[in-house]
This record gives structure tokens, sequence and C-alpha cells, in this order.
């Protein structure tokens, strides 16, 4: 099972709003990760979180604050957005860079997120 | 400084093969990565290379030179479902961290 879920696929939030988006994964994975992506654009990292604990920090404005749960879960909290940060938000997960060579990242189907 | 090129756009007809280079100048190297990217979907991993030479997987080949700084991949026998976007992404070498730095993509439109 190479699978990695989100949820909402869609969500539509004023820049008042707080809410959040969610990832999960069964792989086994000690490594996940949020991207960012606009249209025509690569994923941006935003954040990488090893063995459930915050390693990057690309620098995000702290109206985006990760948390991992637990080894299987990883959940980005909005708060007071700007409508810039419309994108598609993508999840990722990967063996432990540090211990496997092999350590591709399986990407979820995102989450298309419209700041209004 | 981290950079990485690939071509913005590419042609090629159905049945034919294509050939998407990449060339990377980055301050370390953990292995160099090949995705693709359906319009509207997400990222799906391809190939990986981290020695220099070429990995077959199918009809999708990636070859990779490390004192170049040069890879390539290759799809053979194009298919219509093959229009999509390449992502080519160089592991970050400083830490393992598992972050990639990635290209801005080729798009590669196959035509009947």
């Amino acid at each position: 099972d190479t699978e990695v879920t989100q949820t909402p696929k869609h969500l539509v939030m004023g820049m008042t709003n707080k809410k959040s988006l969610k990832c999960e994964q069964h792989m086994g994975h000690r490594a996940m990760y949020w991207y960012k992506q606009k249209a025509k654009k690569p994923p941006e990292l935003m954040f990488v979180y090893s063995y459930e604990k915050l390693s990057i920090n690309e620098s995000v404005p702290s109206r985006f604050s990760p948390e991992c749960p637990n080894s299987s879960l990883l959940n980005l909290h909005l708060h007071a957005l700007q409508p810039e940060d419309s994108a598609l938000y993508l999840c990722a997960s990967s063996q432990d860079p540090h211990r496997d060579l092999k350590y591709e990242q399986y990407f979820g189907p995102g989450t298309r997120l419209t700041v209004t | 400084g981290q950079n990485i090129d690939q071509p913005t756009e590419m042609t090629a007809t159905e049945g034919a093969i294509v050939q998407i280079n990449c060339t990377y100048q980055t301050s370390g190297f953990n292995g160099l990565f090949w995705y693709q990217q359906h319009a509207g979907e997400a990222p799906t991993f391809l190939s990986y290379n981290v020695l220099d030479g070429l990995e077959e997987k199918g009809r999708f080949s990636s070859f990779l030179s490390r004192s170049k700084g040069y890879s390539y991949l290759l799809l053979k026998e194009l298919q219509m479902k093959d229009s999509a976007s390449y992502l080519c992404a160089v592991g970050d070498g400083s830490g393992n961290t598992g972050k990639l730095i990635f290209g801005q993509g080729t798009t590669l439109q196959v035509k009947p």
C-alpha cells in the first residue's frame, strides 16, 4: 500500500476562519512533509517532520501551524490566511532519509484551498 | 546556491521516444528523483538515481552523471496518457533531511 490520504479535497475559507488539513499514511514511514503548490509551479516545501518531531520549517508564516499527533498522521492548522495562500496543499511521506538509501516521497492527492 | 534546470515544454508524437534533460548545481547531493504530475493531480514517483548510470523501469529510464551534474528521463513508446509535467528533484545532501529541491518542471505534450 503506497497510499497517502488527505482531507478535505477542497476547502474554501474566509480570512478570519480557522480550519485544519489532515494527512494520513499507513506505510510505516517516519518522515512526513507539507508542500504548497501554485499553478504551473513545482511543489514548495513548507515543513518536514521526522519521527514526529519538526525538523524543517522553511520560514513559513505562523498562520500555518503543523502538528504530528502520531507516526501516521499529519495536520496543518490554518488561521487568518490571506488570499495569496490559495493553492494546492500536498502532504507526502517517505522512509527515514537518514537510514534508508531510497527515500522517495509518496504524495497525497492534495487539498485545493481557496481563501476568500 | 541551488539551481536545477530543465526545459519548460516539450512536444512529441505518440509511439516515439522523448528525452527530458535536467542539469543541477546544488551545494549537496543525496540522489536525483523524477516525478510525473498530471494536471490537477499529485506528483507520482517515477525513478531514483544515486549512483551514475542508467535505471530502467518499463517504458521509463533515468540516467545520472554526478560528475556532470546531469540527468535525463527517457520515455519510450509514448502514449497520450504520458502528457504531463515531469519534475526533476535533487535530494538535499546537507543533513539527510529528506528535503527535495525541485526544478520548474517540463510540460510534455504527446500528439497523435
